[in-house]
C-alpha cells in the first residue's frame, strides 16, 4: 500500500535545542498531518496542512512549533526550542484529500533530555 | 470539541473468538468513522471506514454505525495472535474537520 516515510526513526537532543523531523507523504496525497502520541497511547492531532497553509491546529502546537513543505520536499516539524514535555512519537500522516484514509508513517521517537 | 471515548481499554481473547470494540463519539454532526490498528513500534494503518449507519463486513471484520446513539463498534470474528494490536476509533467531519482518535483498546489474541 501506500509508504509514508519518517526520518530520523529517533531522536535525541537537549532541552533548548531545536529539531526538525522529516516526512515523506504518499506522492499524490494533498494534506499532510502530524500527531503525538505518549506511551503508545492517545494519537493527539497536532496540525493538518494543504496548499502550502496549515489548515487546523490543537492547543497542543505551540507557538514553538512550526511547519512546511518547500518545493513539495519533505514536510516538517520544526521545534524550537524543545522542552522535556516535547518527549514522544510524532507521526506524519497524508491524504489525498479532506476526509479521505490517513497514511501514517513508522513514526520518530523524540527524547528531549 | 468533539470527543471519542473507547471501550474496554484492553481485551484478552481466545484464538479463534469474538472481539467486540466499543467507540462513542460526541458530536451529533460526526460523518466520517474509521478503525485505525496499531501493531507496536508502527503507525497506524486504516482498517476500515463507516460512513452509513448499519452494518459494513470485510472479511472476518464488521463495523456497526448507529449515528443516532453516537455509537460505532467493531467485531472481530475468528480472532488470531496477529490481530493483536491497540484499535482506534478515529471521527471526523461536523464541527471538526480533523480526524479525532479515542485513546484505543489493546486487544490481546491468545493462542
Amino acid at each position: 500500500g501506500p509508504k509514508v516515510l519518517q526520518i530520523p526513526s529517533h531522536q535525541i537532543i537537549d532541552m533548548g535545542q531545536m529539531v526538525t523531523l522529516n516526512c515523506d507523504p504518499v506522492s499524490n496525497h494533498l494534506y499532510f498531518y502530524w500527531y503525538k502520541q505518549i506511551l503508545g497511547q492517545q494519537m493527539e492531532f497536532l496540525v493538518n496542512f494543504y496548499n502550502g497553509k496549515v489548515m487546523e491546529k490543537s492547543k497542543l502546537f505551540k507557538d514553538q512549533f512550526s511547519v512546511e513543505r518547500p518545493d513539495g520536499s519533505y514536510f516538517t516539524l520544526k521545534i524550537q526550542p524543545t522542552a522535556l514535555e516535547d518527549s514522544a512519537v510524532y507521526f506524519c500522516a497524508s491524504s489525498l484529500w479532506s476526509q479521505n484514509t490517513l497514511y501514517f508513517g513508522a513514526g520518530t521517537r523524540l527524547s528531549v533530555l | 470539541q468533539q470527543k471519542v471515548q473507547q471501550s474496554p481499554e484492553s481485551l484478552i481473547v481466545p484464538e479463534g473468538g469474538m472481539a467486540s470494540l466499543n467507540c462513542t463519539f460526541s458530536d451529533r454532526n460526526s460523518q466520517y468513522f474509521w478503525w485505525y490498528r496499531q501493531h507496536s513500534g508502527e503507525g497506524p494503518k486504516a482498517l476500515m471506514s463507516i460512513f452509513s449507519n448499519g452494518d459494513k463486513k470485510e472479511g472476518r471484520f464488521t463495523a456497526h454505525l448507529n449515528k443516532a446513539s453516537l455509537h460505532v463498534s467493531l467485531h472481530i470474528k475468528d480472532s488470531q495472535p496477529s490481530d493483536s494490536a491497540l484499535y482506534f476509533c478515529a471521527v471526523s467531519g461536523g464541527s471538526n474537520a480533523k480526524l479525532t482518535f479515542g485513546k484505543g483498546t489493546k486487544l490481546s489474541v491468545k493462542s
